[in-house]
């Protein structure tokens, strides 16, 4: 079945650093691939998403590039900020076999220190 | 506003004892989905729906009901809540399901504790 991959957290960063979350899937059709954010206390919201090989999805300094050779969809931030901190979760939807949810990773908690 | 509302947003039960979280969406979208949230596990899909009177299986679905009486609510049922049911749960919505790759609108979540 599909599966999502992501890199264990929690992850520690100063302000201003370069961010990767490391996401890989597994999937037997054809995903589109999701990034969602989940700020404390919060629902989660749609960071960005791509829904063929070699898209790029950006929003708020994130991007994410599906890479479709390596099954891989690793989010990047040139400069994080305090606000950036929460958790990040990668996701897939399959559409080859009409499956109508959403696969999620575990989740990796990112916390940004001024 | 548009928004995914869920109530109650905490609760605590004790083993047994039935009931009802409900979410409801003011977007009128046809999608409708529940999750819960558990550490180290992410998130998985109990139930979902697809319009009203359509509803099927998610990955956990053991333990839960669900109806969709009406377009706009979708609520979760505990007919008899177990510890292992502890969790956050989330309630979700789209225009049409995430096949189509629109966003999904998550509810706040509520946070339940099964004694």
């Amino acid at each position: 079945g599909d599966s999502v991959t992501q890199m264990e957290g929690p992850v520690t960063l100063s302000e201003e650093a370069f961010l990767t979350i490391n996401c890989t899937y597994t999937a037997t059709g054809y995903p589109s691939l999701f990034w969602y954010v989940q700020y404390p206390g919060e629902g989660l919201q749609l960071l960005l998403k791509a829904t063929k090989a070699d898209d790029k999805g950006s929003n708020k300094g994130f991007e994410a590039t599906y890479r479709k050779e390596t099954t891989s969809f690793h989010l990047e931030k040139g400069s994080v900020q305090v606000s950036d901190s929460a958790v990040y979760f990668c996701a897939l939807s399959d559409v080859l076999f009409g499956n109508e949810k959403l696969t999620f990773g575990t989740g990796t908690r990112l916390t940004i220190i001024p | 506003e548009a928004q995914v509302t869920q109530n109650p947003r905490y609760l605590i039960t004790v083993t047994g004892k039935k009931l009802t979280v409900t979410c409801s969406q003011n977007m009128n979208h046809e999608y409708m989905s529940w999750y819960r949230q558990d550490p180290g596990l992410g998130l998985r899909q109990i139930y979902y729906s697809m319009n009203v009177e359509v509803t099927d299986k998610g990955d956990v679905p053991e333990g839960y009901k669900v109806s969709r009486k009406e377009k706009r609510n979708f609520p979760l049922i505990l007919e008899s809540p177990s510890p292992n049911q502890t969790s956050l749960y989330f309630c979700a919505s789209s225009p049409t399901g995430p096949i189509l790759q629109e966003t999904q609108y998550f509810g706040p979540g509520t946070r339940l504790l099964v004694l």
